[in-house]
């Protein structure tokens, strides 16, 4: 299948500073990029929906200001945590939806972890 | 909107045993998509099945096969000769023709028993 990367995998950073985080179609292109937050023990929770070259779409009440998101291309999408605090804590995953065909499969990155100290 | 219900929080099988999972969805959509993942502890998403809507026979990827009821709404997972590297967390997911996005159930957390 197709593969998706994620990185970094686990990210540790101080209280008010900003992180990062790449998600990479290796194989294939994606138009459509998806992130998402998943907290322990729970389902994921779409974030945003990243297009290549257009803005992205945020669910309600994510704040778009604080998640940054870019999707420069078509293989590449960043989000990036801004004044990060330790309530951002969590696991993030990344998603691309495959540009060829039907276009109507998803694949996911390994995910990663934040950590805000 | 639709959505998914998956209503086993918590599943366990003995070791080469069958199981189901469950998954019923609420859509007035006629052309969709449905999903099973499955996420190990490792986290990473795995794609184990897809079946589209408009196919009649019922999706099967080895051991894992679907039971698709489109009428009843329901998509369950049946997992055969179960493995030890099956234990994980079993998302059922729904994706309509026209959207973008991948609407999630709640998840299932499968146990295997040696």
């Amino acid at each position: 299948g197709a593969v998706v990367s994620q990185h970094p995998s686990w990210v540790i950073c101080k209280s008010g500073t900003s992180v990062k985080i790449e998600c990479r179609s290796l194989d294939f292109q994606a138009t459509t990029m998806f992130w998402y937050r998943q907290f322990p023990k729970q389902s994921l929770m779409l974030m945003a929906t990243s297009n290549e070259g257009s803005k992205a779409t945020y669910e309600q009440g994510v704040e778009k200001d604080k998640f940054l998101i870019n999707h420069a291309s078509l293989t590449l999408s960043t989000l990036t945590v801004t004044s990060a605090h330790p309530e951002d804590s969590s696991f993030y995953i990344c998603s691309a939806r495959e540009s060829w065909g039907t276009g109507n499969t998803i694949y996911f990155g390994e995910g990663s972890w934040l950590t805000v100290v | 909107a639709q959505t998914v219900t998956q209503s086993q929080p918590e599943m366990s099988v003995q070791e080469a045993e069958t199981v189901t999972l469950s998954c019923t969805y609420d859509t007035s959509e006629s052309d969709y998509y449905l999903f099973w993942y499955k996420q190990p502890p490792s986290r990473q998403m795995i794609l184990v099945i897809r079946q589209e809507a408009y196919k009649q026979q019922n999706a099967t990827e080895n051991r894992f096969s679907v039971n698709f009821q489109k009428a009843a709404k329901s998509f369950s997972l049946k997992i055969s000769d179960s493995q030890l590297g099956d234990a994980a967390m079993y998302f059922c997911a729904y994706k309509s023709q026209g959207a973008q996005k991948l609407v999630f159930g709640q998840g299932t957390r499968l146990t295997i028993n040696p």
